[in-house]
């Protein structure tokens, strides 16, 4: 079955990296993504890979992704205040099966930034 | 300007009450979905629907109830049946429900239970 696995929390000082890691089992899984929620808002869509990429880099954004150890990973360089919000990993299991845009998502990582 | 929108924000439901949550999109996009979320937790699966007309149910649709009459509206009932409806609802489209689309959310309504 699929399952995405979080840590619950992280708390950063401003300006330095955050790393935020997740593992996921489905080895048929072929995009991951990684969504921002602010408190009592929707989920932005903040960058995705796909499994056959080591890693993508957007802006302050670096995805790491190791599919032997099914590991991926968001680094935020430079992080600031306004970072701070929950940051979910998300996965398509059997894409290009029937499960077209259903994702799997992990519980969420609150990311806390202190000045 | 193009979006989701989710109504109400905050909503109460009575012991044995049906509500209903709404979500409507102009960015012409044929698959919707919703979510649930509860503090903790990642994201349900509740229901979805690539096209008007046609839903399947998701991963804990017990007690959930929608339609699809319209391509922009895809409305969302919490039935007396589900007996833990507190919770966050987020509801979602995509362009055609492929696996590599881009997923763009509402922002949520909350609810709770008198």
């Amino acid at each position: 079955g699929e399952d995405v696995e979080q840590s619950l929390f992280l708390s950063v000082r401003e300006g330095d990296s955050s790393v935020i890691n997740c593992t996921y089992t489905d080895s048929s899984s072929t995009y991951l993504y990684w969504y921002k929620q602010e408190p009592g808002a929707g989920l932005q869509l903040l960058t995705y890979i796909f499994s056959n990429m080591d890693m993508k880099q957007d802006q302050r954004l670096t995805v790491l992704l190791n599919k032997k150890d099914k590991h991926l990973s968001l680094r935020i360089a430079d992080t600031q205040t306004g970072d701070s919000a929950i940051y979910f990993c998300a996965e398509i299991p059997n894409a290009g099966g029937t499960s077209y845009g259903k994702l799997t998502f992990g519980q969420g990582t609150i990311l806390t930034v202190h000045p | 300007d193009g979006g989701i929108t989710q109504s109400p924000k905050y909503l109460f439901r009575k012991e044995g009450q049906n509500v209903t949550l709404s979500c409507e999109q102009n960015l012409n996009h044929d698959a919707m979905y919703w979510y649930r979320q509860d503090p903790g937790q990642g994201l349900r699966l509740i229901y979805y629907s690539q096209i008007v007309n046609d839903f399947q149910k998701g991963d804990i649709a017990e007690g959930y109830s929608v339609s699809r009459e319209k391509k922009e509206s895809f409305p969302l009932t919490v039935t007396s049946a589900q007996k833990n409806p507190t919770a966050f609802y987020l509801c979602a489209s995509s362009m055609q429900g492929m696996a590599n689309e881009k997923l763009f959310f509402g922002s949520g309504t909350q609810l709770s239970v008198l």
